[in-house]
């Protein structure tokens, strides 16, 4: 079946660590999304890419960093400078239509902690 | 700015009765929208989409919505509820292909 693997589902973090969160998918979309949800605040866009080897800054990039080397795959890292982590993170693909607005997929997500 | 409304943070329906789910856009041309479905530490789930066809649209489970340009509105709604529908609801609007803004939700409990 078709779709969008995040890995780990949970992940803790400590005091100045990086990690990296992994997204993965074969719905062979061109477009890929990073979201970051908190509680009662819906989804913010971190990062985005429309194509490999090109992404662009969502609302709140700062202290998160992404690479675009595959189609399918969309690693986010979250570095020592993000000082309030602790989410629940969202990776999402979509088509490039011709027409564009096509919707996004969602994976199950990978909640992050701080130890 | 554009932006997402969901008029209620949370609605409680007892099992069988309908459910309405509101949604306010801003935007000064017609968007795209859509309606998607969380459970607990899942994704997220599309339920409908709107894209400049009919004004009701059906989506899955027996969740439709109805858009309507004048009220800049896109209530979702379902005739009789079931106990499988408690979750967080999320309108999304679309402006163009980058840019998606989410509703901050809205969370249904059925109740027996």
């Amino acid at each position: 079946d078709g779709g969008i693997t995040q890995s780990p589902k949970y992940l803790f973090r400590k005091e100045g660590q990086n990690v990296t969160l992994s997204c993965e998918q074969n719905l062979n979309h061109d477009a890929m999304y990073w979201y970051r949800q908190d509680p009662g605040q819906g989804l913010r866009l971190i990062y985005y890419s429309q194509i490999v080897n090109d992404f662009q800054k969502g609302d709140i990039a700062e202290g998160y960093s992404v690479s675009r080397e595959k189609k399918e795959s969309f690693p986010l890292t979250v570095t020592s400078a993000q000082k309030n982590p602790t989410a629940f993170y969202l990776c999402a693909s979509s088509p490039v239509g011709r027409f564009g607005n096509q919707p996004q997929h969602f994976g199950d997500g990978t909640r992050l902690s701080i130890l | 700015a554009q932006s997402v409304t969901q008029l209620d943070s949370h609605v409680s329906v007892s099992e069988g009765t309908p459910v309405l789910l509101r949604c306010n856009y801003s935007s000064s041309y017609s968007p795209s929208l859509f309606w998607y479905v969380q459970h607990p530490n899942k994704g997220l789930q599309l339920l409908l989409k709107y894209t400049s066809a009919a004004t009701l649209v059906k989506g899955i489970n027996g969740f439709e919505a109805e858009f309507k340009k004048s009220e800049t509105s896109f209530h979702l709604t379902k005739p009789s509820a079931h106990m499988s529908d408690a979750a967080e609801y999320f309108c999304v609007v679309m402006y163009n292909n980058n840019d998606m803004r989410f509703g901050a939700g809205t969370r249904l409990t059925v109740k027996p």
